[in-house]
């Protein structure tokens, strides 16, 4: 029962490098998003998607791109790394974005840009 | 979003009941409370959630007052494996129901 699983666990880049972050959910779920977290700021939303095709952008969505093709993978693409982009990412999964709704988080990658 | 007060740490021992609250004066009516907490070096986990009754799981209870301004969530027999931060959030319908709003959450600390 693997639930959302985050890939790589920790990365290193050097500023204007590209990367995707995986992540997979084999729950079904039709609810996927993308949180960063940095020390005293809490989570914040970045991108998140309701269903396969559909994304849209959450609270700091700038230098990062997402597509959902499958219902069970939510890539996230950093597109020219900055250092303000050093920080801990955390993929969540849900049924549906009903408030009711658990949400299943992956364990994070640690993304360090150089 | 409705906003949560937390203590910001707790201390508790061993095999002894731990109760955490919450405060969230400004909740409306369609507001779920929910909490999560987050092992050190781990992605947040979901602990429980209600609307207005009380609520049992295998990991938790969660006691919410008959004016729903308020919350606590209760570890029965807390264990070194309980040391977390934990998050209280509420999440109403609508809106920005689609994101969790953590805030800075109560630190739990156990002794052994």
């Amino acid at each position: 029962n693997a639930g959302v699983t985050q890939t790589p666990k920790f990365q290193v880049l050097k500023t204007g490098q590209s990367m995707t972050l995986q992540c997979a959910q084999d729950m079904n779920h039709e609810y996927m998003s993308w949180y960063r977290q940095d020390p005293g700021m809490g989570l914040r939303l970045i991108h998140y998607s309701v269903g396969a095709g559909i994304t849209d952008q959450g609270e700091v969505p700038n230098g990062y791109n997402v597509s959902r093709s499958t219902t069970e993978d939510f890539p996230l693409r950093l597109l020219s790394a900055a250092p303000s982009q050093t920080s801990v990412y955390f993929c969540a999964s849900s049924r549906n974005r009903e408030s009711n709704q658990p949400q299943h988080f992956g364990d994070g990658t640690r993304l360090s840009i150089l | 979003d409705a906003k949560t007060t937390q203590p910001n740490s707790m201390e508790s021992n061993e095999e002894e009941p731990v109760h955490l609250p919450c405060n969230h004066s400004t909740i409306s009516g369609t507001d779920y409370i929910h909490w999560y907490r987050q092992l050190p070096s781990q992605g947040p986990e979901y602990v429980i959630h209600g609307l207005t009754s009380n609520v049992n799981n295998r990991m938790a209870s969660l006691a919410i007052a008959e004016d729903r301004k308020s919350s606590t969530l209760i570890l029965h027999r807390a264990t070194l494996r309980d040391a977390a931060v934990y998050y209280c959030i509420l999440r109403g319908s609508g809106g920005s129901n689609y994101k969790l709003t953590f805030g800075k959450g109560t630190l739990l600390t156990v002794n052994p």
